[in-house]
């Protein structure tokens, strides 16, 4: 299994403002990747994040508004950029186990509140 | 676009009770199902289905899957309040597309 850990857990923020969200596992992984919850609806895949290389983004995600760092195996952020109500969300980051699709391990989440 | 639905949305059940969730799917490329439990932020997995027929069995949890009906069900027998959370149930090949979860609980 893998250790993942998110920060911020949870965070009130500003209308307009960007919020940088870290997620650091205790082991190298290949493939990482970035949920969005929103209130009372499913995971969405954002994005995977690649290391070396950009982000892989789902239909409906763009760079622009959610940009990715992957800088080695073990760590990525994303960040929420000029925010709006409509980002209200929980974030996860997550990995693969031992097969893919498959085994995800999720962080513990940050829950964003936007104002 | 692909779609995975669940049933019941929401369910309570006494304890001891055995509960069957339901989860039907429309993937366009299918590998896999998995199922997970979200207590509070971060869902755990549970199984993952990838041939019919075949029950996975874990403690009082069990699950199926229908490759010909498109469809799983998670079944929990005796249930007990810590089993309370929102089961989810996702599909799909190098992305999995997740349900909107069952929301279980389970009172003493």
């Amino acid at each position: 299994s893998a250790v993942i850990s998110q920060k911020p857990s949870r965070d009130i923020c500003q209308r307009g403002t960007s919020l940088t969200i870290q997620c650091q596992v205790d082991s190298q992984v290949t493939m990482m990747f970035w949920y969005r919850q929103q209130p009372g609806q499913s995971l969405t895949l954002i994005a995977t994040a690649n290391q070396g290389s950009e982000a892989t983004y789902e239909s409906g995600f763009v760079i622009d508004k959610f940009p990715i760092s992957r800088p080695n195996l073990t760590f990525s952020t994303l960040t929420v950029s000029n925010m709006s109500p409509e980002d209200s969300s929980i974030y996860l980051c997550s990995v693969v186990g031992r097969e893919f699709p498959g085994e995800l391990f999720f962080g513990e989440g940050s829950r964003l509140t936007v104002l | 676009e692909d779609k995975v639905v669940q049933s019941p949305l929401s369910l309570v059940v006494h304890e001891g009770d055995t509960v069957t969730l339901n989860c039907s799917y429309e993937v366009t490329n299918f590998r896999s199902l998995l199922w997970y439990k979200q207590e509070k932020k971060a869902p755990t997995f549970l199984f993952m289905l990838t041939s019919s027929g075949i029950e996975k069995k874990s403690g009082r949890l069990s699950s199926i899957l229908d490759k010909k009906e498109l469809f799983s069900i998670l079944n929990i027998t005796a249930t007990q309040t810590g089993d309370s959370a929102v089961y989810l149930c996702a599909a799909g090949y190098s992305t999995l597309t997740f349900g909107k979860g069952t929301m279980l609980l389970v009172s003493p």
